[in-house]
């Protein structure tokens, strides 16, 4: 079975500290990953994707992603956090490149404390 | 931009009540879908559709259908509501071959 682990329901970060929000995945197959993240009251947005290429992505709001195929991970990072950054932030994997079935992750509740 | 619109925010129903969820996009997309979000589990796919009046199931489809009869409106349909059907429902819309969702804001459900 196909499957994404978010191992931490909360993240607390202040303000100006690096942040990591971790993401492992079991799948069979060559896996396309993606970040989105959810603000309060809205639906998700896309923040950035690994298909193929370099192993470090970088996306929207200046985060980036490792992808780490041995481990099997595409953490989330963020040299800086920003109070705003605080959010609902969910992993997802494809395993096929038509992108019409998605396996999302539990969701991680990033904290940035002023 | 696009947009993904769906009809009601807040919804509150009776247990055996017959649940519409209508879900609207503007940019022409040939994928659609629709998702429910529960506190700990993520987002689980209910059904997918790609084309007008095709649809596939997605992992929990049991307990819903889902209508698609134009490209721009895809309908969720919850026959006979329960109460462990209560959940936050998310639309979302994509191109055909293109990696990135579009999602709608939600519509958050209560079956009493």
């Amino acid at each position: 079975a196909q499957s994404v682990a978010q191992p931490e329901d909360q993240v607390n970060v202040a303000e100006g500290n690096p942040l990591t929000v971790k993401c492992t995945y079991s799948v069979s197959g060559n896996p396309y990953l993606f970040w989105y993240v959810q603000y309060p009251n809205r639906g998700l947005q896309f923040l950035l994707k690994y298909i193929t290429g370099d192993n470090l992505v970088k996306g929207s709001y200046g985060f980036e992603a490792e992808f780490n195929k041995s481990q099997t991970s595409f953490h989330l990072k963020k040299p800086s956090a920003l109070v705003s950054d605080s959010a609902l932030y969910f992993c997802a994997v494809s395993l096929t490149l038509n992108f019409n079935k998605f396996y999302f992750g539990s969701g991680t509740k990033l904290n940035v404390k002023p | 931009d696009v947009k993904v619109t769906q009809s009601s925010r807040y919804l509150v129903k009776r247990t055996g009540e017959k649940v519409f969820l209508e879900c609207v996009q503007d940019m022409d997309h040939e994928n659609m879908f629709w998702y429910r979000q529960d506190p700990g589990l993520g987002l689980r796919l209910i059904y997918f559709s790609y084309d007008v009046k095709m649809k596939e199931k997605g992992d929990i489809p049991e307990g819903y259908s889902v209508s698609r009869e134009k490209k721009e409106r895809f309908s969720l349909i919850l026959e006979s509501a329960s109460t462990n059907q209560t959940s936050m429902y998310l639309c979302a819309s994509s191109l055909m071959g293109d990696e990135k969702l579009f999602f709608g804001s939600g519509t958050q459900l209560s079956v009493l």
